[in-house]
């Protein structure tokens, strides 16, 4: 079946640590993939967005992902975490089967940083 | 930049009652979303629109139906509503075909009682 799944349901690290948050995908073809951010009390924020080309993109607030065929994964990386990147992120894809632009969304990961 | 708006940040409901959720975007985006949010379970589509009165299920269109008279407005309607459908409510907006970003609005917290 078709599905997106992020492993990872909390994640704690200390402030200046790295992170990667894991992000896994299943469909037939390469779909488009993106980034969310969803900070308490507000609405989804994009950070980052694979179409084609480079498979490692950059994004706002320091982060970037890796898409990695072989592997059917998209996971988002940053080298040092700021207090204020405690929120929960949200890894989506577009399947492409459609024009419509809809996204399906993983389960999400909730990022607590320690000080 | 893009303004989603959604109309309530908090909402309390009785079983049974007919629930009317408003969204309006200002930036002329064909397509128009409704996500429910809960615990674990990440976001799930209910309903999108891709131009005014249209409108296609999503994966859990149950319980929902929508209205787009409007370009700026996409409703989410809850003909009766049930305890299971306390949940966050996100509306989001983008321009049309694939690779456009979701603008979304802050949501609204649904509680039926």
């Amino acid at each position: 079946a078709q599905s997106v799944t992020q492993p990872d349901i909390h994640i704690t690290v200390s402030e200046g640590a790295s992170l990667e948050l894991r992000c896994n995908y299943s469909y037939g073809a390469t779909p488009y993939l993106f980034w969310y951010v969803q900070s308490p009390g507000q609405g989804l924020q994009l950070l980052l967005k694979y179409f084609s080309g480079d498979t490692l993109v950059q994004g706002i607030k320091g982060f970037e992902a890796e898409f990695k065929r072989s592997q059917s994964s998209f996971n988002l990386r940053k080298p040092s975490v700021h207090w204020s990147d405690a929120a929960e992120y949200f890894c989506a894809v577009d399947p492409r089967s459609s024009n419509t632009g809809k996204l399906i969304f993983g389960q999400g990961t909730t990022l607590q940083v320690k000080p | 930049d893009v303004k989603v708006t959604q109309s309530s940040r908090y909402l309390v409901k009785r079983t049974g009652e007919k629930v009317f959720l408003e969204c309006v975007q200002d930036m002329d985006h064909e397509n128009m979303f409704w996500y429910r949010q809960d615990p674990g379970l990440g976001l799930r589509l209910i309903y999108f629109s891709y131009d005014v009165k249209m409108k296609e299920k999503g994966d859990i269109p149950e319980g929902y139906s929508v209205s787009r008279e409007k370009k700026e407005r996409f409703s989410l309607i809850l003909e009766s509503a049930s305890t299971n459908q306390t949940s966050m409510y996100l509306c989001a907006s983008s321009l049309s075909g694939g690779q456009e970003k979701l603008f979304f609005g802050s949501g609204t917290q649904l509680s039926v009682l």
